[in-house]
């Protein structure tokens, strides 16, 4: 099984809307990793929550990590077409290593 | 961009034949990274390497060997390519000198072997 869960894979969103994405780990998190990629492109990072209760923004894009659920999560407040793309989590397993999502899909209609 | 390049950026191969993938780092980063990424799989590590000469395995890391004889360059070898490799690899560092801390990516490769 996926030791990190995105959810929704997908989601379409009307330009303006707020959404989330969430990121559900089954194990102990040390640390977790917000990245972006544009369709065709690399990965570009957004925010890194390591602890509890943790709560980062980035212009409009906000995550949290809730340690005791394992889980993080990213909301866009007023989405806009420049934030279309593959969101993913990554973990901090603290053994050298990040285990990434699957990703999200996000597309924004004009 | 955390000064990272990859090459090539694209390349198609034959079963059976070598390749070679380079990552390229200017900024003197202590861990770098192989990863692919496939539809349904998402973003899986390959091998690492936490310094020169230093590396260990990721997840899928059979079929691939890996090398690090500078600071700034770590290569991915497939000995002997096979159509299940076809995939877009990424190179990735951490910045600073502390494991897992916030990992940069280059620009990608994308690999086809028929």
């Amino acid at each position: 099984s996926q030791e990190l869960e995105q959810s929704p894979q997908s989601l379409i969103v009307q330009e303006g809307k707020n959404l989330t994405i969430n990121c559900t780990s089954s194990k102990t998190l040390y640390g977790l990793y917000w990245y972006k990629q544009k369709y065709g492109e690399g990965l570009i990072f957004l925010m890194m929550l390591q602890k509890g209760g943790e709560e980062k923004s980035h212009e409009k894009i906000t995550a949290k990590l809730d340690e005791k659920k394992q889980q993080s999560s990213l909301h866009i407040t007023a989405s806009q077409p420049s934030h279309a793309g593959i969101y993913l989590c990554g973990a901090d397993r603290r053994d050298d290593k990040i285990i990434f999502g699957k990703g999200t899909r996000l597309h924004i209609l004009p | 961009d955390a000064g990272i390049t990859q090459s090539p950026r694209h390349k198609v191969t034959e079963t059976g034949t070598p390749v070679t993938l380079r990552c390229h780092q200017t900024e003197n980063h202590r861990y770098m990274y192989w990863y692919r990424q496939d539809p349904g799989h998402g973003l899986r590590l390959i091998h690492y390497s936490y310094g020169v000469k230093d590396t260990d395995k990721g997840e899928v890391s059979d079929g691939y060997s890996v090398s690090r004889s500078k600071t700034e360059d770590f290569l991915l070898t497939l000995e002997s390519a096979t159509s299940s490799q076809t995939s877009v690899y990424f190179c990735a560092i951490s910045a600073g000198q502390v494991k897992n801390y916030e990992q940069y990516f280059g620009p990608g490769t994308r690999l086809t072997v028929t």
